[in-house]
């Protein structure tokens, strides 16, 4: 089946410092890709919509200066998280929709540590 | 606003007996109704899906789960639990692929 994958599974960094989050998917066109937020026993909160070639559309609350998302392939997106603090630790989880079958694909998720 | 309520954390059930796990949610008109799994290092899985018509709804691993508008919720129910089971089961609702989850509960399976 469909795969989508994430690089790193998982990182941990100085505070200040800047973590790049990779999300493929493998075997499928992706014009759309989703990143989530997953916090220890909560639910996933999408962040920001991506789509390829354009700018992403963020959720309210999101800083899109602190969560750069850049999707300039049909096969990768990435979330870069900038200046990282302490409290941007968390579990990001990416999903690609496949263009011609219109159905959504999980990656496993990257555990973010910041220090 | 959108939201969706899973009441149980965490269950746990022994191995071949049936599960029901519970999901509600608030949405302004009929919804699209998701479930997923997540076992550890796996990405979200989808079990099943509703979005119109028959209100049980089949899925994968002998899954199955009911939309029921008049108590706003779509319980997810497997008659008869493997070990495998166990993992984390999100309830999700929104459109096509703009979803919000629940919080998600944890399935502990019993020998």
């Amino acid at each position: 089946g469909a795969v989508v994958s994430q690089h790193p599974s998982w990182v941990i960094c100085k505070s200040g410092t800047s973590v790049k989050i990779e999300c493929r998917s493998l075997d499928f066109q992706a014009t759309t890709m989703f990143w989530y937020r997953q916090f220890p026993k909560q639910s996933l909160m999408l962040m920001a919509t991506s789509n390829e070639g354009s700018k992403a559309t963020y959720e309210q609350g999101v800083e899109k200066d602190k969560f750069l998302i850049n999707h300039a392939s049909l096969t990768l997106s990435t979330l870069t998280v900038t200046s990282a603090h302490p409290e941007d630790s968390s579990f990001y989880i990416c999903s690609a929709v496949a263009e011609l079958t219109d159905t959504q694909y999980f990656g496993p998720g990257t555990r973010l540590t910041v220090l | 606003a959108q939201s969706v309520t899973q009441p149980d954390i965490h269950i746990t059930v022994s191995e071949g007996a049936s599960l029901e796990l519970r999901c509600n949610y608030s949405y302004g008109a009929t919804p699209y109704l998701f479930w997923y799994v997540q076992s550890p290092g796996q990405g979200l899985q989808l079990l099943l899906k509703y979005f119109s018509g028959d209100t049980l709804v089949q899925g994968i691993k002998g899954f199955e789960a009911e939309f029921k508008r008049s108590q706003s919720s779509f319980n997810l129910r497997k008659p008869s639990v493997h070990w495998s089971d166990a993992a984390e089961y999100f309830c999700a609702v929104g459109e096509t692929h703009d979803m919000r989850f629940g919080a998600g509960t944890r399935l502990t399976v019993k020998p």
